[in-house]
């Protein structure tokens, strides 16, 4: 069975601690995708990665890193500098490069500092 | 740079009536445009999309949507609605290495 699988569903965090999000994908797509979904204000790119070892910074990579050491996967983790870190964080593959193909969404990991 | 803009936030209709969600876009360069929908705490999946090919699109569950250049509009449609189309519903547009996303547009059915 094909997609895109994200762990865990929800994560809880104390504030100044770090937390990698993980995001798995077995459709043997290039590209990789980190969007953060904020109530009313859509999707906004955080990291995106085009081929292993390679990764571009989004709209709002303050406060956040990545790394692609295998094609598969596309850790996210979200430091202490990131001020607002509550959200819905959503994982994508996509054949192309970003905004010439479909992208396929992972189920979305819910993250809330306490 | 490329935008896009969801009028309206919440859309709600009767069952069976018809569905109609607008966008509309910006893009200095023909894009590609698409529409995914929503379901409570899952990730996106993806209705239809427009790639220069037909400016009628279908899409998945009984969804259409057509790209009108002049209007710079890709607006969403389905005749009759069914109560389990409630979600929420995001249009994208994208050209070479930008996506943009638009705000959302949540849809309630009544019964």
């Amino acid at each position: 069975d094909g997609g895109i699988t994200q762990s865990p569903k929800y994560l809880f965090r104390k504030e100044g601690q770090n937390v990698t999000l993980s995001c798995e994908q077995n459709l043997n797509h290039d590209a990789m995708y980190w969007y953060r979904q904020d109530p009313g204000q859509g999707l906004r790119l955080i990291y995106y990665s085009q081929i292993v070892n390679d990764f571009q910074k989004g709209d709002i990579a303050e406060g956040y890193s990545v790394s692609r050491e295998k094609k598969e996967s596309f850790p996210l983790t979200v430091t202490s500098a990131q001020k607002n870190p509550t959200a819905f964080y959503l994982c994508a593959a996509g054949r192309g490069p970003l905004g010439t193909d479909t992208q396929y969404f992972g189920p979305g990991t819910r993250l809330t500092v306490l | 740079a490329q935008s896009v803009t969801q009028l309206g936030s919440h859309v709600s209709v009767s069952e069976g009536a018809l569905v109609l969600l607008r966008c509309n876009y910006s893009s200095s360069v023909p894009p590609y445009l698409f529409w995914y929908v929503q379901y409570p705490n899952q990730g996106l999946q993806l209705l239809l999309k427009y790639t220069s090919a037909a400016t009628l699109v279908k899409g998945i569950n009984g969804f259409e949507a057509e790209f009108k250049k002049s209007e710079t509009s890709f607006h969403l449609t389905k005749p009759s609605a069914h109560m389990s189309d409630a979600a929420e519903y995001f249009c994208a547009v994208s050209s070479n290495n930008d996506m943009r996303f638009g705000a959302g547009t949540r849809l309630t059915v009544k019964p």
